[in-house]
């Protein structure tokens, strides 16, 4: 099947710095990207759709200033969460739309701001 | 929207079947995915359906769809202990043609 990689897998970042999370197709071209967050047991949460080469669309209550999506490939789309805050840690999803329709998930990234 | 809900529990012994369900909103829903969340790790797709299927069989893993009531479910044959997991229903149903999650039911298997 379809191979959807993130990188990093963690990360571990002082407040008030930036994180850039990377989410790449390995093996398929994708010109739409999602970007989840997950709480701790809880469910996945879309914040944001990212399409090959406009911008993204955020869902209602994602800052968009917050969270910089930048898609500038069709293997490749960026989370950059700006500013990161204690509040931000969470677990970091992204998907890609495969040519069927069909989703692939990353593996994650787990986000931990101190 | 679409809104999808699940049992957030269940706990089988090993070798049992285990079930798991769920039920949707949007009868409109084209596709029915379940996917498989273990700890620490992302999502791994373990199967779908399309709406004008009711039944769909894949090894040890029955998807059951009732598309008069809403319900989908999934039946895990001789469960293992390596199937304890979270267990995911979504369906197609976001303005963005993204999916909407359940809140994921909790399988654990006792040995």
């Amino acid at each position: 099947g379809a191979v959807v990689s993130q990188h990093p897998s963690w990360v571990i970042c002082k407040s008030g710095t930036s994180v850039k999370i990377e989410c790449r197709s390995l093996d398929f071209q994708a010109t739409t990207m999602f970007w989840y967050r997950q709480f701790p047991k809880q469910s996945l949460m879309l914040m944001a759709t990212s399409n090959e080469g406009s911008k993204a669309t955020y869902e209602q209550g994602v800052e968009k200033d917050k969270f910089l999506i930048n898609h500038a490939s069709l293997t490749l789309s960026t989370l950059t969460v700006t500013s990161a805050h204690p509040e931000d840690s969470s677990f970091y999803i992204c998907s890609a739309r495969g040519p069927a329709g069909e989703q692939f998930f990353g593996p994650g990234t787990r986000l931990t701001v101190l | 929207g679409e809104d999808v809900e699940q049992s957030l529990f269940l706990s089988v012994r090993e070798g049992d079947s285990s079930v798991i369900n769920c039920t949707y909103t949007d009868s409109s829903s084209t596709y029915l995915y379940w996917y498989k969340q273990e700890p620490g790790a992302g999502l791994q797709l373990l199967t779908y359906i399309f709406s004008n299927m009711d039944m769909k069989q894949d090894q040890r893993l029955t998807v059951l769809l009732n598309k008069k009531d809403k319900h989908l479910s999934l039946r895990i044959a001789d469960t293992q202990t390596g199937d304890s997991a979270i267990y995911f229903c979504a369906a197609y149903g976001g303005s963005q043609g993204n999916l909407i999650f359940g809140k994921g039911t909790k399988l654990s298997v006792k040995p």
